[in-house]
């Protein structure tokens, strides 16, 4: 069964310094999708990224990055030079091959507070 | 705009009282769900749909029912709600399964 890990319930950082969120995953499959989805205070859900099994290139976009690693089944998150903005909570999610990638499951989401 | 639209955005109702939340959206898209928030649970899909009067449940479907008539509408109904369905919801859709889903704002129920 497909499960994700989001072990970091809550992180404080002041702005500019660098922060991990870390996502840990769990499935029997080859074949899956792994987001991330961004929730600031206003309450909506933002889509970040995207990632499928076969492609565990890095990702960079401006300040964020993403770490694919499948040899510890882990996907990260890292925000260089932090600002107050990103403060949100941060969900990690899959979906697998075996579902016909309808079912997504999200982690229990990483709530990350910034201050100046 | 391309948008999802959920109505109510907030609704206090009592246990028995059957309700529906709404969920409508633009983007011509195929794929459409229900997620329910909960504080320390994260996001948990309720029902997904792949088209219409194609839907199958998620991982917490117990107490919902669902229906796609329209591509573009997808209604979250509660048939007799109970405390435990207070939540905040969320509606979402996607080009396809495996696509970034676009959410609607949000419905806050309360259950009395």
């Amino acid at each position: 069964a497909q499960k994700v890990t989001q072990a970091q319930t809550e992180i404080s950082v002041v702005e500019k310094e660098d922060v991990t969120l870390d996502c840990v995953y769990e499935t029997r499959d080859t074949t899956y999708y792994l987001f991330w989805y961004k929730q600031p205070p206003s309450g909506e859900l933002v889509f970040l990224i995207r990632r499928n099994s076969f492609d565990e290139q890095n990702e960079i976009s401006g300040r964020y990055s993403w770490n694919f690693q499948k040899s510890t089944s882990s996907f990260n998150f890292t925000i260089t030079a932090s600002q107050v903005v990103d403060s949100a909570v941060y969900f990690c999610a899959l979906s697998e091959w075996g579902t016909g990638f309808q079912k997504l499951v999200f982690g229990t989401g990483t709530r990350l507070l910034v201050s100046p | 705009e391309a948008q999802v639209t959920q109505n109510p955005r907030y609704l206090i109702t009592v246990t028995g009282k059957k309700l529906t939340v709404t969920c409508s959206q633009n983007m011509n898209h195929e794929y459409m769900s229900w997620y329910r928030q909960d504080p320390g649970l994260g996001l948990r899909q309720i029902y997904y749909s792949m088209n219409v009067e194609v839907t199958d449940k998620g991982d917490v479907p117990e107490g919902y029912k669902v229906s796609r008539k329209e591509k573009r509408n997808f209604p979250l109904i509660l048939e007799s709600p109970s405390p435990n369905q207070t939540s905040l919801y969320f509606c979402a859709s996607s080009p396809h399964a495996t696509g970034e889903l676009f959410f609607g704002e949000g419905s806050r129920l309360t259950v009395l």
